[in-house]
């Protein structure tokens, strides 16, 4: 069965390091979400991906934030400089199209703790 | 604004009984999709079931079924016969329809599902 693959699955780092986070969808899905997941809650979007194009990236942090999926397959999100704040489980997830029928199937996440 | 809200933020079942997960929506959308998902320890976050807003029956999956009542923007997760598998947390998740992408699922803040035997 094909799975969202991501990597890697905990991360440990400094605040003012960087840090990166490699995802690879379903093969055949052009669309594409990073979410961050804050302990105890539900995830929340941080970039949409339609093929390469950025889509939505209205909550993403964008002065230490970036993300790009530069040939429509496999996405790769960047944090410079961390934060302490920043702390959470990043969750990659993929779909075949955007319509209110298409389900995400999530990756494993990357489970990430600033120090 | 859509708006996903689970009021329980903990549930408990002995195995083999029956639970519902509450979970109710808002939205102004004509077009949408409602979701749930299981999330256990691990982190991953697996997918239960789907029901459509024009869809007249309610969705079921195994184990899991989702009692759709649209007039009153409810879509609660039955689980039959319980297992001790079944602890996790669970979350319901919205998706509105569009002719534009930007439609990422909007999620509540989840339930706690415990099962003992």
């Amino acid at each position: 069965e094909a799975e969202v693959a991501q990597s890697p699955r905990y991360k440990i780092t400094e605040k003012s390091q960087a840090v990166a986070f490699w995802c690879d969808p379903i093969s055949g899905h052009a669309t594409l979400y990073w979410y961050r997941q804050i302990l105890g809650q539900g995830p929340e979007l941080l970039v949409q991906f339609q093929d390469e194009s950025v889509v939505d990236d209205s909550q993403l942090p964008k002065d230490r934030f970036s993300a790009e999926r530069l040939k429509g397959v496999d996405s790769t999100l960047k944090i410079q400089p961390a934060e302490l704040g920043d702390s959470a489980m990043y969750l990659c997830a993929s779909s075949p199209g955007w319509g209110a029928a298409d389900t995400q199937y999530f990756g494993p996440g990357t489970r990430l703790t600033v120090l | 604004a859509q708006k996903i809200t689970q009021t329980q933020p903990g549930m408990f079942v002995q195995e083999k009984e029956a639970v519902t997960l509450d979970c109710t929506y808002d939205t102004s959308d004509q077009s949408y999709g409602l979701f749930w998902y299981k999330q256990p320890s691990s982190g991953e976050m697996i997918f239960l079931i789907y029901q459509g807003s024009y869809d007249e029956q309610n969705a079921t999956e195994g184990r899991y079924s989702l009692n759709f009542q649209k007039a009153r923007k409810s879509a609660n997760l039955v689980i039959s016969a319980s297992q001790l598998g079944d602890s996790a947390m669970y979350f319901c998740a919205m998706r509105g329809d569009s002719n534009q992408a930007g439609t990422a699922l909007i999620f509540g803040k989840g339930t706690t599902l415990s099962v003992s035997s």
